[in-house]
């Protein structure tokens, strides 16, 4: 198994643009969640997913929208980047309950 | 809902000391108790977790206790060494949540 993987690992876009930040498990994990990592600082939860077709937002979801068609995949869109959207972005997977996993995590700048 | 405070912040030992980080939760509910070590750059990854059936729960130089009554569990970790060096966060959740509830973490420095 892969695990939780995300692309890109990197990404540098200018303030206005847009982008989509791929997360896919190979888990069969049904609940699914959108993290940012600002740096220093905690764990702060945008959106999530407990199935195909749910979503709900977390603490942060403006200027985000995801969407979730199959079990494997969450993408998380940003619409107009702005500098405060400079963050770590990672993606998460666990079945009811069990252990978390994390995905390796995008690096975003907004310039 | 439920609220997870992890303390200190930030923790500096000697090494070969041992260290303690401590989370308190609201949830009277609550029922698995997660931790997570993310190194400089890396993802968080699980370490050691507990479930409200027992009261302690220890992998080699790592340990957690719970206690249900004053509602906190603290990681434990003996004979620190460079490599623990990391943030470490703890995390609190019922049966049948849909989502865990992160501390804000504890910045973790092994003094050689």
């Amino acid at each position: 198994n892969a695990g939780v993987t995300q692309t890109p690992k990197f990404r540098i876009l200018k303030i206005g643009q847009s982008m989509t930040l791929q997360c896919t498990q190979d888990m069969n994990h049904n609940y699914m969640y959108w993290y940012r990592q600002d740096p220093g600082m905690g764990l702060k939860l945008i959106y999530y997913s407990v199935g195909a077709g749910i979503t709900d937002k977390g603490e942060v979801p403006n200027g985000y929208n995801v969407s979730r068609s199959t079990t494997e995949d969450f993408p998380l869109r940003l619409e107009l980047a702005a500098p405060s959207q400079t963050s770590v972005y990672f993606c998460a997977s666990r079945l009811t309950t069990s252990e978390q996993y994390f995905g390796p995590g995008t690096r975003l700048t907004v310039t | 809902g439920e609220n997870v405070e992890q303390h200190p912040s930030t923790l500096s030992v000697q090494e070969g000391d041992s260290a303690v980080i401590k989370c308190t939760y609201s949830d009277s509910a609550s029922n698995y108790f997660p931790w997570y070590k993310q190194e400089l750059g890396k993802r968080p990854q699980l370490i050691i977790d507990i479930r409200s059936n027992v009261g302690e729960k220890k992998d080699q130089r790592i340990a957690v206790t719970l206690n249900k009554t004053a509602k906190h569990f603290s990681l434990h970790i003996t004979e620190t060494q460079p490599e623990d060096s990391a943030v470490y966060f703890c995390a609190a959740s019922r049966q049948g949540a849909q989502k865990l509830v992160f501390g804000q973490g504890t910045r973790l420095t092994i003094n050689p």
